[in-house]
């Protein structure tokens, strides 16, 4: 089994600032991979960046880059340049080679607010 | 219609009632999902179905069921539900199972379940 652990319930950060959302991970599997998703008031989980156990460079989409330590398990988020429509949950998940069929494990996600 | 849609987006029923919830993908994908999301829990994954094949079934109680006709369709039926069950129902689908780059999890928007 794998376990994600998102230590922040909440975070603010003011619009066009960075911010980094934490991300640990405990798995037994040497393969596998990690994303984050977006959730915004509405309901959809939106998928953000994917890094594999395997890549040698930090993911990166757009705004949104991984910074993945895999010596310390950990797979923090980075925003740049925030915007309003940034606010929302924001939830880790693994998936590993040893995990049941299409299972993603998520953590309890963290509330981000970007305020003006 | 694009992605992954869900009907209804919220649903009231009673314990006795009997009701189905029901998920559309148009990306092409061969797996769907069923989570359930409540509140100050982590998402739990509760049925993962491979080319219209159930190939998981996480200890879900037998009040839920769920089918899919084809690769494009997934419904869960619920009878005599508790209120505990009162939740987010997300809907989520993949080009296969096997997890990774490629094979993310893209989500509808959810029903919003209340039993009473």
């Amino acid at each position: 089994a794998q376990k994600i652990t998102q230590t922040q319930p909440g975070m603010f950060v003011q619009e066009k600032e960075a911010v980094t959302l934490d991300c640990t991970y405990d798995t037994s599997d040497q393969s596998y991979g990690l994303f984050w998703y977006k959730q915004p008031s509405s309901g959809e989980m939106i998928f953000l960046i994917y890094q594999g156990s395997y890549d040698e460079q930090n993911a990166t989409e757009g705004r949104y880059s991984l910074n993945f330590q895999k010596a310390r398990k950990s797979a923090n988020l980075v925003i740049s340049a925030s915007q309003l429509g940034d606010s929302a949950m924001y939830f880790c998940a693994s998936f590993g080679r040893g995990s049941t069929l299409g299972r993603l494990y998520f953590g309890r996600g963290t509330q981000l607010t970007v305020w003006p | 219609e694009t992605g992954v849609t869900q009907t209804p987006r919220h649903l009231v029923m009673g314990m006795t009632n009997k009701k189905s919830l029901k998920c559309e993908q148009h990306l092409g994908h061969n797996a769907m999902y069923w989570y359930k999301q409540s509140a100050k829990k982590p998402l739990e994954l509760m049925f993962v179905y491979s080319l219209e094949e159930r190939v998981e079934n996480n200890s879900v109680p037998s009040r839920f069921s769920p089918e899919c006709p084809n690769s494009s369709h997934l419904f869960l039926h619920l009878h005599t539900l508790q209120p505990e069950d009162s939740a987010l129902y997300l809907c989520a689908s993949s080009h296969g199972t096997s997890g990774g780059s490629g094979n993310e999890q893209f989500f509808g928007p959810g029903t919003r379940l209340t039993v009473l």
